[in-house]
């Protein structure tokens, strides 16, 4: 199974909503990221999990709240988002956190594509 | 100035035909060089990489990196609509934060390509 899972595929919500994203992998991988991607443009990287511990912040707003559960998932809340804060928020994950070559390639999912009305 | 730049298109060829996505970086310590293949409405995946200038080869494509110039190609050759996605060149670099060590990818923007029957 080399599959990173992402649900939902599609999520529609107020700005007042809380919701969450999630994420599921099942490739025994210690490392686990959230990006977010705008129309046309290329992933930008957000959080950084490691080990279920957060290594990395890019300096994200506080509305997204990142949370690690498990080793095999990693969850993306969300709350009092702006609609400027709509796009698709992709899931990845890599053997370990120094991902090099191809032993340790990032390994994509589908992504949620997130509208904010 | 962007650390990696990719002319965005977009390109449109007929089937059969040679395409050639280029970008160009700034920053020298950047040593890993990667394509990725993004469909509609689906997660990159890394298609090739490479950490050396030359070539290397796969099947129909060809990455190619001149170091001395900065500047990094995939070539496709006898290219199909199967081939139509965006692609994205992207760089790995080793970044520090608070003590940890962790590859993070800069992407270019990606080129839109589409190959037409």
């Amino acid at each position: 199974d080399t599959e990173v899972t992402q649900t939902p595929k599609h999520l529609v919500m107020g700005m007042t909503n809380k919701k969450s994203l999630k994420c599921e992998q099942h490739m025994g991988h210690r490392a686990m990221y959230w990006y977010k991607q705008k129309a046309k443009k290329p992933p930008e990287l957000m959080f950084v999990y490691s080990y279920e511990k957060l290594s990395i912040n890019e300096s994200v707003p506080s509305r997204f709240s990142p949370e690690c559960p498990n080793s095999s998932l990693l969850n993306l809340h969300l709350h009092a988002l702006q609609p400027e804060d709509s796009a698709l928020y992709l899931c990845a994950s890599s053997q370990d956190l120094r991902f090099r070559l191809i032993d340790e390639k990032l390994f994509f999912g589908s992504g949620t594509q997130l509208s904010v009305l | 100035q962007k650390e990696v730049e990719q002319d965005p298109g977009p390109l449109s060829v007929p089937e059969g035909a040679i395409v050639s996505l280029n970008c160009t970086y700034s920053n020298s310590a950047f040593q890993y060089f990667m394509w990725y293949r993004q469909y509609s409405r689906k997660g990159p995946e890394l298609l090739m990489y490479t950490y050396s200038s030359g070539n290397k080869e796969d099947g129909r494509f060809t990455a190619q990196v001149d170091k001395s110039s900065k500047y990094i190609s995939l070539f496709i050759r006898d290219s199909q609509p199967s081939d139509s996605a965006t692609y994205l060149c992207a760089d790995d670099l080793e970044r520090k934060a608070g003590g940890t060590s962790y590859g993070k990818l800069t992407f270019g923007q990606g080129t839109i390509l589409t190959v037409h029957p």
